[in-house]
């Protein structure tokens, strides 16, 4: 069974940082891509950050780019998503997701339940 | 870029046939087949029923289908049921290697 495990909320204050996790298990991590997409309060999805199966090559929305950095680690079968400069609007609940395929296109056939992240004073 | 643009709501009694469009441009919808669609019930997560336009997951219904035609994508569920009541995203993969989403519709079951 493919399980996309997330911790849950945290807090964080505007200009702070922060590391999502994401640990696997079910299928092999090296033969996928994955991504992170997040849904901010009364809001629709929006895809935040993809990364191959390799984890050689990276993805980012406009929103977040320079400020987040995405990256596999193989050992522990974890996805992380580092956040810096973290502003009030990227207060969202983020999802991990899995591709369909060892390549990248946002076809994401498994998510995990979710990482709330708030971000205010 | 900005999202797909999707009806905000649409409804359909039990039993009809409702249709969900997510328009987008030759810089995504219209530049490759990789649109997919997902069902996305509330306190859920949400759930791929469309991948590559048109083809289903394993254990996704024949009710659920997918065309294109152009910059624009479509869903259409058939034999309406109460369970898919449920907002509904479209997204496409763009050349540039990003994805983007479209606005969601909420589906409602009357």
């Amino acid at each position: 069974e493919v399980q996309l495990l997330q911790p849950g909320g945290v807090l964080v204050q505007p200009g702070g940082s922060l590391k999502l996790s994401c640990t696997v298990s079910g299928f092999s991590f090296g033969s996928y891509a994955m991504g992170w997409v997040r849904q901010s309060p009364g809001k629709g999805l929006e895809w935040v950050s993809g990364i191959d199966a390799t984890g050689k090559r990276t993805f980012y929305s406009e929103s977040v780019r320079g400020r987040f950095t995405v990256s596999k680690d193989f050992p522990t079968k974890t996805l992380f998503l580092q956040m810096t400069n973290l502003r009030v609007e990227d207060t969202a609940l983020y999802y991990c997701a899995k591709d369909r395929l060892l390549l990248w296109f946002g076809s994401f056939d498994s998510w995990g339940q979710g990482t709330q992240v708030s971000v205010s004073t | 870029q900005s999202a797909l643009s999707q009806p905000a709501s649409v409804s359909g009694s039990p039993g009809q046939s409702i249709t969900i469009s997510c328009a987008g441009s030759s810089g995504d919808i219209g530049a490759y087949d990789h649109v997919s669609w997902f069902q996305h019930h509330p306190g859920e997560v949400p759930r791929l029923i469309l991948y590559d336009v048109h083809y289903r997951p394993s254990g996704i219904s024949d009710r659920f289908s997918g065309s294109k035609s152009g910059n624009t994508a479509s869903l259409t569920i058939s034999g309406l049921q109460a369970d898919d009541e449920a907002i509904y995203y479209c997204n496409s993969y763009t050349p540039s290697g990003r994805v983007i989403f479209g606005g969601g519709t909420k589906l409602t079951v009357l």
